[in-house]
């Protein structure tokens, strides 16, 4: 698997449930990002876990990290319609190495 | 809130013609970024840029890109002669310090919506 995959690579869920996304990746990281996209339009930052962070909260949002695993989990409680677009992981920069790898992005469809 | 800005949203360019996009990071960021998306795919790094040089470039970053911060305040991506595949969605982005290793603990990266780009 490639750093930053994201599954499921889809996921419909009613409004008000619950949505749990899961991210994996391979090298070590610094921190790991969460953007959302909606469809052909730009990323927005949505959270930002430190390879020293566990859990953190934004809002509807939390994110947990396994560095043990190398996985993150990004949950949206309480969805709503407005939540539908594609959520990416994106492993930070480590040792000098500056750029942001993004996963492959599961499609979050919130059914009204 | 202060954002990242990219003109134009939409260019559509034929083959072997140059095109230009354009940035406007946030104003007290340091770094500066450009990715790319195909239709479908995933995200992919271009090339990083601090202290008016390049810092890094991925594989895709050839001969046939540049860039440049030309005033201070623009950051823009140079394609000297497009070819089909250069068709995508760039996406400029920028963070006040990268986060590196050695106990920093790095910065969230902020992206611009984005210039479709279509070569045809």
């Amino acid at each position: 698997s490639q750093q930053g995959e994201e599954d499921p690579q889809a996921l419909s869920i009613q409004e008000g449930e619950n949505a749990t996304m899961n991210c994996s990746y391979k090298t070590s990281i610094n921190n790991l990002q969460w953007y959302r996209q909606n469809s052909g339009r730009g990323l927005v930052h949505l959270i930002l876990i430190r390879s020293n962070e566990r859990e953190k909260h934004s809002g509807r949002l939390r994110v947990t990290l396994d560095t043990s695993k190398k996985s993150s989990s990004l949950l949206i409680t309480a969805s709503r319609a407005a939540d539908t677009a594609s959520y990416f992981c994106a492993t930070g920069p480590n040792f000098g190495n500056e750029k942001l790898t993004f996963g492959t992005g599961t499609r979050l469809t919130i059914i009204p | 809130e202060p954002e990242v800005t990219q003109t134009p949203s939409h260019q559509v360019t034929q083959m072997g013609q140059e095109v230009i996009l354009r940035c406007v990071p946030i104003s007290n960021h340091l770094y500066f970024y450009w990715y790319r998306q195909i239709l479908g795919q995933k995200v992919e790094f271009l090339v990083s840029f601090y202290n008016n040089e390049i810092s890094e470039k991925s594989e895709i970053f050839d001969d046939q890109f540049s860039v440049e911060r030309p005033d201070g305040s623009n950051f823009t991506l140079k394609i000297r002669s497009t070819k089909l595949e250069d068709s995508a969605m760039y996406f400029c982005a920028s963070e006040w310090q990268p986060g590196q290793g050695l106990g920093k603990n790095g910065a969230e990266a902020f992206f611009g919506q984005g210039t479709r780009l279509t070569v045809v």
